[in-house]
């Protein structure tokens, strides 16, 4: 069971779009539609921004869309906004239940 | 609202047991539609998962961390707990408790984690 692959950093200057990937294996992500994403800024809780690959959960806005391709999940933010400079994360439900997330991609707002 | 908060040692020593709780407010621990976990990250890395409760005390672990350890409900007390023995500096990170939807194995509330750092 190893890591889902994400970029490390990506940027993005206000009201542009950015998009992160996370990439896993045919075991987890290219398998299974349970794939969400989180927003953490640090030193606060994880906020589930993304589920079963791209549904949205209530109060999120729809800047903010997901979707799969294969095994690569992707996560695109548009209109970026300041405050959406965060630490994003990716998980995918593996089988057997066991869940693997990924290593993590800040995102900087220039 | 739900709320989740982790409590337990800062400062654990190497081949000690690391125990963390986690108390949820707002919400049952014994809906039928929800697990419990325990997340964790190391400093500087991704997040990694280490294990669920469901409230009838059914577990399941990431395969990884299986020999070491051990979640635990109180549904009296509306709280779950973390038992990880033998701990080295590798495990020294800020530890977060979850719930986990059932119905879509979607971690939708975490609390605001602990760190816990090993050392002597």
């Amino acid at each position: 069971q190893s890591a889902l692959t994400q970029p490390r950093s990506v940027s993005g200057s206000p009201g542009q779009s950015v998009t992160i990937s996370c990439t896993g294996t045919s075991s987890d992500v290219g398998t299974y539609k349970y794939v969400s994403w989180y927003q953490h800024h640090p030193g606060k809780a994880p906020k589930l921004i993304i589920y079963d690959v791209s549904k949205w959960p209530s109060g999120v806005p729809d800047r903010f869309s997901g979707s799969k391709s294969g095994n690569t999940a992707s996560l695109t933010i548009s209109g970026l906004q300041a405050e959406d400079e965060a630490d994003y994360y990716c998980c995918s439900y593996a089988g057997r239940y066991t869940w693997v997330f990924g290593g993590g991609t800040k995102l900087t707002v220039l | 609202q739900l709320q989740l908060q982790e409590s337990g040692p800062g400062l654990v020593k190497p081949s000690e047991t690391l125990s963390l709780t986690c108390i949820v407010s707002g919400g049952s621990i014994t809906s039928s539609d929800y697990y419990w976990g325990w997340i964790r990250q190391p400093p500087g890395k991704g997040l990694e998962w280490i294990g669920n409760i469901y409230y009838s005390g059914s577990t399941d672990y990431n395969p990884s961390l299986k020999s070491r350890v051990t979640i635990s409900v109180d549904t009296s007390r509306t709280q779950f707990s973390l038992k990880l023995t033998s701990v080295t500096a590798a495990d020294t990170a800020v530890y977060y408790c979850a719930r986990l939807r059932y119905f879509d194995w979607t971690f939708d509330y975490w609390g605001q984690g602990t760190l816990v750092t090993v050392s002597s």
